[in-house]
């Protein structure tokens, strides 16, 4: 069965620092990959995602995160952290498209000034 | 474009009594999930839609929830009696159905946090 691994619950970083989240994932098959954000009161919206093709993978608001098979990784990182960033990210993989989901138990960032 | 809406954002009901969380996918999205986050874990998968259809429902926890999707529209989740253990985010998203590469992104809606005491 999928798994998805992040390690962390809470990472702290001060701004302009560079932000790593980690994630891991468990797969018999290369999956699918992807990161969402929840800010306060908002729902899950898509950073960025890995189906195939290019290993590196850019998305929204300066976020980018690496497809490493060899490591079974895809961890997230951002060079400079911004106050906005703070949030909760949370890991998913799926075995193809329009499979479900299935999510690491999320990673909270904090920024501090 | 509306995104993904579901209703209430917030339900405080007693043990043993009913609740209905609606979901409004984007418009022309066939696929329809929903999933739940109970409070320090992760967001799990509950079941799957592809129009009024029931494609994967592995994930539901037990018979007293309630899934349907009229007309291949919106969706609502029943539970019926809610247990304490229950409690916690369901969050509802949408994707389009695009053969055959399957690529597309589920989108999530803001989620009901449902509260059973």
């Amino acid at each position: 069965a999928q798994s998805v691994t992040q390690l962390g619950s809470h990472v702290s970083v001060s701004e302009g620092a560079l932000v790593l989240l980690r994630c891991n994932y468990s797969s018999s098959v290369p999956p699918y990959l992807f990161w969402y954000v929840q800010y306060p009161n908002q729902g899950l919206q898509l950073l960025l995602k890995y189906t195939t093709g290019a290993t590196l993978v850019k998305g929204i608001n300066g976020f980018e995160a690496e497809f490493k098979k060899s490591e079974t990784s895809f961890h997230l990182t951002k060079p400079s952290a911004h106050m906005s960033d703070a949030a909760e990210y949370f890991c998913a993989a799926s075995l193809s498209g329009n499979t479900p989901l299935v999510f690491g138990k999320g990673t909270r960032l904090s920024v501090i000034a | 474009e509306a995104g993904v809406t579901q209703f209430p954002s917030h339900s405080v009901i007693e043990k043993g009594q009913t609740v209905t969380l609606r979901c409004d996918p984007i418009s022309g999205h066939d696929n329809l999930y929903w999933y739940r986050r109970v409070m320090g874990k992760e967001i799990k998968f509950l079941l799957h839609f592809v129009k009024e259809s029931k494609q994967d429902e592995s994930g539901m926890p037990n018979n007293r929830f309630l899934a349907e999707r009229t007309g291949g529209t919106y969706s609502t989740l029943k539970v019926q009696p809610a247990e304490l253990e229950d409690s916690g985010v369901y969050f509802c998203a949408s994707s389009l159905d695009s053969y055959p590469s399957y690529t597309d992104t589920q989108y999530f809606g803001p989620g009901t946090r449902l509260t059973v005491l």
